[in-house]
């Protein structure tokens, strides 16, 4: 089973480029996440998409753009990358119950020079 | 607000040893709550969970975690530490119906030989 898979694993980017970070998940699950991990601040919530058509800002929305292209599919845009955007990007997914917890793709380490 | 404490950034301990990570939070209601592993270069890995029920909880690896709902406790426990089980740990609380998960800020421990 692949899982959650993201793409790429790496990436640099120069001030004032744009990038998409793909995910997709294989378990027909309905909300799927975008996060950022940084050193001594764990993870933190970019966005969430409920459902296939919605999206919702998390904690650290700014700067971002997220689109739920399908079920499976959940994007994240960084429209003019800001050294500050330097970071490891999870993305996530977890079925629409009470008793589940979040499944994990392998990370994007994103540096912007 | 929800948020999700680690007290210990760097723990160390010895092979062999017993291990105990804190986890507190800070929530109205009794939330849903996970310890995560991430092994370096890795994505997140669940150890366990907790919904209801039982307060002890057994996981993956030999770890178990027990819910003190009066000390809005989720401490993560190994009876003998194995060189395998140095990472970074993670203390989550979910939020179904938000769609939400919050992570603490991770400790990471290293494990002497």
């Amino acid at each position: 089973n692949a899982g959650v898979t993201q793409t790429p694993k790496f990436q640099v980017l120069k001030t004032g480029q744009s990038m998409t970070l793909q995910c997709a998940q294989d378990m027909n699950h309905n909300s799927m996440y975008w996060y950022r991990q940084d050193p001594g601040m764990g993870l933190r919530l970019i966005y969430y998409s409920a459902s296939e058509g919605t999206t919702d800002k998390g904690e650290v929305p700014n700067g971002y753009n997220v689109s739920r292209l399908n079920k499976r599919e959940f994007s994240l845009r960084l429209e003019s990358a800001a050294p500050s955007q330097t970071s490891v990007y999870f993305c996530a997914s977890s079925e629409d119950r009470m008793n589940t917890e979040a499944f994990f793709g392998q990370g994007t380490r994103l540096t912007v020079v | 607000a929800q948020s999700v404490t680690q007290p210990d950034i760097h723990i160390t301990v010895s092979e062999g040893a017993s291990l105990e990570l804190r986890c507190n939070y800070s929530y109205g209601a009794t939330p849903y709550l996970f310890w995560y592993v991430q092994s370096p270069g890795q994505g997140l890995q669940l150890l366990l969970k907790y919904f209801s029920g039982d307060t002890l909880v057994q996981g993956i690896k030999g770890f178990e975690a027990e819910f003190k709902r009066s000390q809005s406790s989720f401490n993560l426990r190994k009876p003998s530490v194995h060189w395998s089980d140095a990472a970074e740990y993670f203390c989550a609380v979910g939020l179904w119906n938000f769609n939400k998960f919050y992570f603490g800020s991770g400790t990471k421990l290293n494990v002497k030989p």
